[in-house]
């Protein structure tokens, strides 16, 4: 596919419970990023990736949250004992370099609901 | 600390008539500004930026934004609407001294473009 895509569009869990969030890249992108989009509000920096490393975590709320992108192409947020505060829609975008006059492509999102 | 602000939550227009959504920034050192689309269910959509050169940009779907450095603001326009327009628009800034691949949204205007 042409665009970013992320998998799965919805997902459910309990309180508690451990959750993977998928992303794979427009392919030649080398910079990945995560947003969080509450209801109403804009999108929230999460993590940027250059290649395999994250450069800046510096947006991830706490330690429960991770992301790993283990050969520079797809990417997944992982988040741990999930909690009710954690519902949201999470966007991922890739660009081709990380140069900040390349526009970010988003993909449609996956849906959170912790209950 | 950057910021962005959309200072209207909703903005109503009738078809054909001209179109504006306003945005300010605050940003330290010289911004790149941009302005995305939200469609309902679907991942946000570039559809214009100003990095520098000439303060009026022309982007997707006969829209345009114009940069004021003054006035701190790139309001983003369109001379005559369409119903199909109608949808969420985010404005926002990257760069600055912080980190610059970041992209800082402001909370969103929604536009209804009535028939």
């Amino acid at each position: 596919g042409a665009g970013v895509s992320q998998t799965p569009s919805n997902k459910v869990t309990e309180k508690g419970k451990y959750v993977e969030l998928r992303c794979d890249p427009i392919s030649g992108h080398t910079a990945l990023y995560w947003y969080r989009q509450s209801l109403g509000q804009g999108p929230e920096f999460l993590i940027y990736f250059q290649g395999t490393g994250a450069a800046d975590d510096s947006g991830l709320p706490n330690d429960r949250f991770f992301a790993v992108r283990p050969e520079g192409s797809v990417s997944t947020l992982k988040i741990q004992r999930t909690e009710r505060g954690d519902s949201a829609v999470y966007l991922c975008a890739s660009s081709l370099t990380s140069a900040t006059y390349n526009e970010q492509f988003f993909g449609p999102g996956t849906r959170l609901t912790v209950l | 600390a950057q910021s962005v602000a959309q200072p209207e939550d909703q903005v109503n227009v009738a078809e054909g008539n001209p179109l504006t959504v306003k945005c300010t920034y605050s940003v330290s050192g010289n911004p790149y500004l941009f302005w995305y689309v939200q469609y309902p269910n679907r991942g946000l959509q570039f559809l214009l930026k100003y990095i520098t050169g000439d303060n009026l940009v022309k982007g997707s779907y006969g829209f345009e934004a114009e940069f004021n450095k003054s006035q701190t603001s790139f309001h983003l326009k369109k001379p005559s609407a369409l119903v199909s327009d109608s949808a969420l628009y985010f404005c926002a800034v990257s760069r600055g001294m912080d980190s610059s691949y970041k992209l800082i949204f402001g909370s969103g205007t929604r536009l209804l473009v009535r028939p």
